[in-house]
């Protein structure tokens, strides 16, 4: 089965510095995969997906990420960093089946 | 178009007892899925439902079980309640099963004492 590890539990950014969270994903064959964000007390929004086609792929709120096989990740970027961003981001990797792993989650602060 | 709806948003019930969670989809969506979480496990699948059959189930035991009813509405049952079930159950709804973008609902807050 596929499954997920982000490697970071917790991120501190500066606001208007620029963001990496990571991903790396384990799947025997090509992945769907996700990024979500959820703020306290609220269920997940997708950020952006990878299904194929180009591995850069954009997303909402100006989110990035780029899909490399190669490394088996898809990590997730932002140029500059917002408060409003600070929230907890899961990284999603799904089959044909509907059966979408998460991984732990990366918590983002965002220092003023 | 709304999004997906989640019934009650909080629940408080005590070990022994069942509860039932409701979940709406979005107009037209014919998938729900179940997710659990909690701060120790994360985000970890229960079940996928499409058309009212059962797709995809995780690796829970037989006290959650769920169903979807022909208007695509699913409800989850968990009997036997146990502290350990406390969590947040968040449903996700998308068009189709497999490849899916799910959206998912605000979630139940589930605290069992």
């Amino acid at each position: 089965a596929q499954s997920v590890t982000q490697p970071d539990i917790h991120i501190t950014v500066s606001e208007g510095a620029s963001l990496e969270l990571r991903c790396n994903y384990s799947y025997g064959a090509t992945p769907y995969l996700f990024w979500y964000v959820q703020s306290p007390g609220q269920g997940l929004q997708l950020l952006l997906k990878y299904f194929s086609g180009d591995t850069l792929v954009q997303g909402i709120k100006g989110f990035e990420a780029e899909f490399k096989r190669s490394q088996s990740s898809f990590n997730l970027r932002k140029p500059s960093v917002h408060w409003s961003d600070a929230a907890e981001y899961f990284c999603a990797v799904g089959d044909n089946n509907n059966d979408m792993r998460f991984g732990a989650g990366t918590r983002l602060t965002v220092k003023p | 178009k709304a999004g997906v709806t989640q019934t009650p948003r909080y629940l408080i019930k005590t070990r022994g007892q069942q509860v039932t969670l409701s979940c709406s989809p979005i107009s037209g969506h014919r998938s729900v899925s179940w997710y659990q979480q909690t701060p120790g496990q994360g985000l970890q699948f229960l079940f996928e439902y499409f058309s009212e059959t059962q797709r995809n189930k995780g690796n829970f035991p037989g006290r959650f079980s769920g169903r979807q009813f022909s208007n695509s509405r699913s409800e989850m049952n968990v009997s036997t309640l146990e502290l350990g079930d406390s969590a947040l159950y968040l449903c996700a709804s998308s068009l189709t099963s497999g490849r899916g973008e799910q959206f998912f609902g605000p979630g139940t807050r589930l605290t069992v004492l």
